[in-house]
């Protein structure tokens, strides 16, 4: 059930600084992953993903690294601006099979501050 | 992209009452749509799947009763909360993945807040 009174982590920084946002997974099965961003009362929205057959994968101003031997999962923002204030999740993909297919499972969540 | 749609975006009713959710895919056709709740400042908790023209497959600990879903069409899956209480007051949010893209790809929904007063 849910945890009442969770406290999510919080990171501030200032506009243009590099973010690093950290996301540990437990299940060493998962074979996908995803970063979302989910600004106040709004659904998430897609940042990155990355399969468990890599490492590192960069996009617009984002890198995601998986280090599968510590199931680590961390988001890089690069030039942090005020609109990428959020809160982040990581997700993944618990590859079960069965009834598992396509499943996701969110990490607990990181608040993202920037300030200008 | 693929975009999905809620209706309600917020909804308030009265403890006893039912409420229904309507999640839509806009522009592709979804076999399977999920629905997640979130509480305040906590993760998204997946309810249930739900698949086309079949039954819905719940989550530990989630009342099919209570939470009543339907995805009769390829875009239209629909959440009912019965007898809703004030301990349902949460946000909402489906997702929905198109089968002609990556199989682990979700598109989501704005969400629907709900309040049970």
């Amino acid at each position: 059930g849910e945890s009442v009174g969770l406290h999510l982590p919080t990171l501030s920084v200032q506009e243009g600084d590099n973010s690093i946002i950290n996301c540990a997974y437990s299940n060493s099965a998962s074979d996908y992953f995803i970063w979302y961003k989910q600004e106040s009362g709004k659904g998430p929205q897609f940042i990155i993903d990355i399969r468990s057959n890599m490492d590192k994968r960069q996009g617009q101003r984002v890198t995601v690294l998986l280090n599968k031997t510590v199931k680590h999962l961390s988001l890089q923002i690069a030039a942090t601006q005020p609109g990428d204030s959020a809160v982040y999740f990581c997700a993944e993909n618990r590859n079960a099979g069965g009834t598992s297919y396509g499943k996701l499972t969110f990490g607990q969540g990181t608040i993202l501050t920037v300030h200008p | 992209g693929a975009v999905v749609s809620q209706h309600p975006s917020r909804v308030i009713c009265k403890s006893g009452t039912s409420v229904k959710i309507e999640c839509r895919s806009l522009d592709f056709q979804a076999t399977t749509m999920f629905w997640y709740r979130q509480f305040p400042k906590q993760s998204l908790m997946l309810m249930a799947t739900s698949n086309e023209g079949s039954k819905a497959t719940y989550e530990q600990g989630v009342e099919k009763d209570k939470f009543l879903i339907n995805h009769a069409s390829l875009t239209l899956s629909t959440l009912t909360v019965t007898s809703a209480h004030p301990e349902d007051s949460s946000f909402y949010i489906c997702s929905a993945r198109d089968p002609g893209k990556s199989s682990y790809e979700q598109y989501f929904g704005p969400g629907t807040r709900l309040t049970v007063t």
